[in-house]
Formats: structure tokens, sequence, C-alpha cells
């Protein structure tokens, strides 16, 4: 299996701050990495696919960036909003795995 | 628009099976791959594995194999997922959820299923 490992666990960040998340792969995935958002009680919200295309309707604050074995989440000028669980997933083989998550706490 | 539609919460007891219902609407059922994934309480998302309603084929994670059984209804717009010899760490949330119209991300996603374990 591909193993997703994802850094930081957690951060603390204010309102209006650029924030990146990074994303590992075992082995090489090409471009097959998504970005989803979870908060608290809810489904997770896609954001980001095949590394760097923007769902439609999620903020263009949001990008993504890397290939192979290193990606990467940014978000540019943090909002309220965005505090929230980031997970990272690859869909190049199954089984399709997950990142560990990431908590973006407000400083 | 697409909506997936999850079955309500169960509460089960260790050894026992659950099934959970997945009722796609919107879109050609037979179309995607519907996928399942749990998330235990405080802790991430885990992929179960998917379904394709077209065929029947399956492809489950390694963690679940013999103990999950994904199986669908056409005539319902209806995916399955019954988990067998139940115990107190399959206590999660459950979602079902479908790839995106022309890419591999899940891009629709049921409200979840609340299964708890416990004697």
């Amino acid at each position: 299996d591909v193993q997703m490992t994802q850094s930081p666990s957690s951060l603390s960040a204010s309102i209006g701050d650029r924030v990146t998340i990074s994303c590992r792969a075992s082995q090489s995935i090409s471009k097959y990495l998504n970005w989803y958002q979870q908060k608290p009680g809810k489904a997770p919200k896609l954001l980001i696919y095949a590394t760097s295309s923007l769902q439609s309707g999620v903020p263009s604050r949001f990008s993504g960036s890397g290939s192979g074995t290193d990606f990467a989440l940014t978000i540019t000028s943090l909002q309220p909003e965005d505090f929230a669980t980031y997970y990272c997933q690859q869909s190049y083989i199954a089984p399709r795995t997950f990142g560990q998550g990431t908590k973006v706490e407000i400083k | 628009q697409v909506q997936l539609v999850q079955s309500g919460a169960e509460v089960k007891k260790p050894g026992a099976s659950v099934k959970v219902s997945c009722e796609a609407s919107g879109y050609t059922f037979t179309g995607y791959y519907v996928h399942w994934v749990r998330q235990a309480p405080g802790q991430g998302l885990e992929w179960m594995g998917w379904i394709d309603p077209s065929s029947g084929g399956t492809d489950y994670a390694q963690n679940f194999q013999g103990r999950v059984t994904m199986t669908r209804d056409t005539s319902l717009s209806t995916a399955y997922m019954e988990l067998s010899r139940l115990r107190s760490d399959d206590t999660a949330v459950y979602y079902c959820a479908r790839d995106g119209p022309s890419y591999t991300a899940l891009t629709y996603w049921g409200q979840g299923s609340l299964v708890t374990v416990s004697s």
C-alpha cells in the first residue's frame, strides 16, 4: 500500500496568515493527489484534485502543488471558515490511502 | 444534483453484523464506482473499498478483507456495505462517496452513518 504522511499534524495560525501543509507519498503517485477539508460532524469536502485543480466553488486562496512523492496545500490569507482538518489522499492505486490529517487551529 | 443518502445510526453488539445503505440520485448509478470510507471517533479517514455498480465488482482494503461485503441493487440505485464480526474498534462513522465526473477524487459524499459497537 502507498503510505501518505502529512506534516505537521496540527498548526496554529492567525487570520490572514499563509499556511502550507505537506503530504509525502511512500512511492511515486504521479499527479493523483487530492486534498479534503473536514469540519466537525460533517463529511469531508473536496478542495483540490489531481494535485492542483481547484474543485468548483472552492475559493482561490486554496492551491495545490507538487508531483511524484511530495505535495503541498497552501492557503493564502487564512479565513475564519478555514479552521478545520485537512487530509491528503492518493488516487493513483487502490487502496486509496489518506494522510493522517492536519488540524488547523486559531492562534 | 448528485445526492448520496445513507441509512441511519445503528447500535450493534460485538460479533454481530451491520449493513449500511447508500441511495444515489441525480446521476446514472451504474456510471460511477461507490467508495466506502470510515472515521473512528477523533481519528482520521480510512478507505475501505469500492464497488462498481455496473458489474458488481469490488476491491476491498486489506484491513477489511474477509469481514466486509459491498453489494448493490441497481433497481433501487442503492449501494450497501456490510461489516461482520464487529468489534468495539469498528465504532465509527461510515461514509459512501463517489468520484467526480472526469477525475478520481471523492467529490460527492453521503451524510455518514454512525455505527456503535457496544455490549
